[in-house]
């Protein structure tokens, strides 16, 4: 079990430019999510996907922010423009649908200049 | 909006005494509590979690408390060890899947 795969570990990028963040959950995980890691909020959840649908991306800070979920194997969480305040820790974690534990990725760590 | 709130940035005890984690929640729908243990660059990990009908449960050295009516959870870990040393986070869920945490406790436990 490979567990929950996050791409890139660390990106670094200028204000104004597209960043991308891919995640790849468990096999067999029909429920995804994407949480930000920051000092002042601690881990808050921005969308989760049930079955590849969004149910609940009310935690997306603004219109620069966008995931998708292609397939039950991919998830992309994409920021565009970029802005310093974006810097944060971004995890993806996935569960089965109904169940009471999710397991994290590793994180990707952004840092916008 | 924090539904789940842990008020202490951080904690510091000493070896083989006892840690206490607390974390206050708003929402009265959460039905299931659970504690997560995060290292420097490793994303969080599952350690205890409680249902909202029990108001204990005992993992080895980890006990998890939940007080319903005061919204309040605490995790105890005894005897503290230099590898629980991490940052800790309640989180919280309803009946459906959107699990909310608080803002982590660095624990850090010194030999």
């Amino acid at each position: 079990d490979a567990g929950v795969i996050q791409s890139p570990r660390h990106e670094v990028t200028e204000m104004g430019q597209e960043v991308t963040l891919r995640c790849k959950p468990i096999s067999g995980h029909n429920s995804l999510f994407w949480y930000r890691q920051t000092m002042m909020r601690g881990l808050e959840l921005l969308i989760y996907f049930n079955n590849n649908v969004p149910i609940d991306d009310s935690g997306m800070p603004e219109d620069r922010f966008s995931a998708k979920m292609p397939n039950a194997s991919f998830s992309t969480l994409k920021i565009q423009p970029s802005e310093p305040r974006d810097s944060a820790v971004y995890f993806c974690a996935s569960t089965i649908s109904g169940a009471n534990v999710l397991t994290f990725g590793a994180g990707s760590r952004l840092t916008v200049l | 909006d924090q539904q789940v709130k842990q008020n202490s940035p951080s904690l510091s005890v000493q070896e083989g005494r006892i840690s206490i984690l607390n974390c206050d929640y708003t929402n009265s729908m959460f039905d299931y509590f659970l504690w997560y243990k995060k290292y420097p660059a490793e994303g969080p990990t599952f350690l205890i979690s409680i249902s909202s009908i029990k108001d204990k449960n005992e993992d080895g050295r980890f006990t998890v408390f939940l007080n319903k009516s005061a919204k309040h959870l605490s995790l105890h870990i005894v005897p503290s060890q230099p590898g629980d040393s991490a940052v800790y986070f309640c989180a919280a869920k309803p009946m459906s899947n959107d699990m909310r945490f608080g803002a982590g406790t660095r624990l850090t436990v010194k030999p």
